[in-house]
């Protein structure tokens, strides 16, 4: 357990529907970045705060996507429309003053 | 761009048989090399580390040098366990400000009795 939980594990939803994950970091660490992984492949940045402020996304996070940290602590990662190209791990990590990056076990999200 | 790229896996090896799995990268600067672990059921573990030219990465019996004139950073073992078998992944962390982490496609190691 490294410390950040991710929640839920596993989420299958049917195309079109939207879905909600949510990261708790370390508490003291503040950044916290989302990256997405597909099957065989390494996981893949998607965006990250620093506290509360969202300093930089990915091309690969279209307007569907939206991820939010309120207060610089919890995170969301909403996705609207979900479509089958959205089915992946959804991995949250965070990072406190030293450079190591702790990270979830991840959301699997599989869309129908 | 920055970029990592691994061997590709399967890699299938018998205990005690010593281990390569290659990484090159492209970058923009001098950024810090990783190398990361995956069990199965588990989640990412960072394994080992170098932030510059010629630092060598140990952990685990694990070894990877920062080669900065051949852009490479290939993980060895001398002699590796049943208990290895999991999916090792290369990663950049980029010198811009985000210290966002750069992922190569992984590499997953199969080790049998």
């Amino acid at each position: 357990d490294t410390g950040v939980s991710q929640d839920p594990r596993h989420k299958i939803t049917k195309r079109g529907q939207n879905v909600t994950f949510r990261c708790d970091p370390i508490s003291e660490h503040n950044r916290l970045y989302w990256y997405r992984q597909t099957l065989g492949q390494g996981p893949e940045f998607l965006t990250y705060f620093q506290n509360e402020a969202q300093l930089e996304k990915s091309r690969l996070l279209s307007d569907r996507f939206s991820a939010e940290r309120p207060k610089g602590s919890f995170s969301t990662l909403e996705i609207q429309r979900t479509e089958q190209g959205d089915s992946a791990m959804y991995l949250c990590a965070t990072q406190g003053a030293g450079e190591k990056l702790f990270f979830g076990s991840g959301t699997q999200l599989s869309v129908l | 761009g920055n970029s990592v790229t691994q061997m590709e896996g399967p890699v299938t090896l018998s205990e005690e048989a010593f281990l390569t799995i290659n990484c090159t990268y492209t970058a923009t600067g001098y950024p810090s090399l990783f190398w990361y672990v995956q069990y199965p059921g588990e989640g990412l573990q960072l394994l080992l580390k170098a932030t510059k030219a010629d630092d060598k990465g140990s952990n685990k019996g694990f070894e990877a040098t920062y080669r900065k004139e051949t852009t490479s950073f290939h993980l060895e073992k001398g002699s590796v366990q049943v208990s290895d078998s999991a999916v090792y992944f290369c990663a950049l962390r980029t010198v811009d400000s985000s210290y966002k982490l750069i992922f190569g496609s992984g590499t997953r190691l199969l080790v049998r009795p």
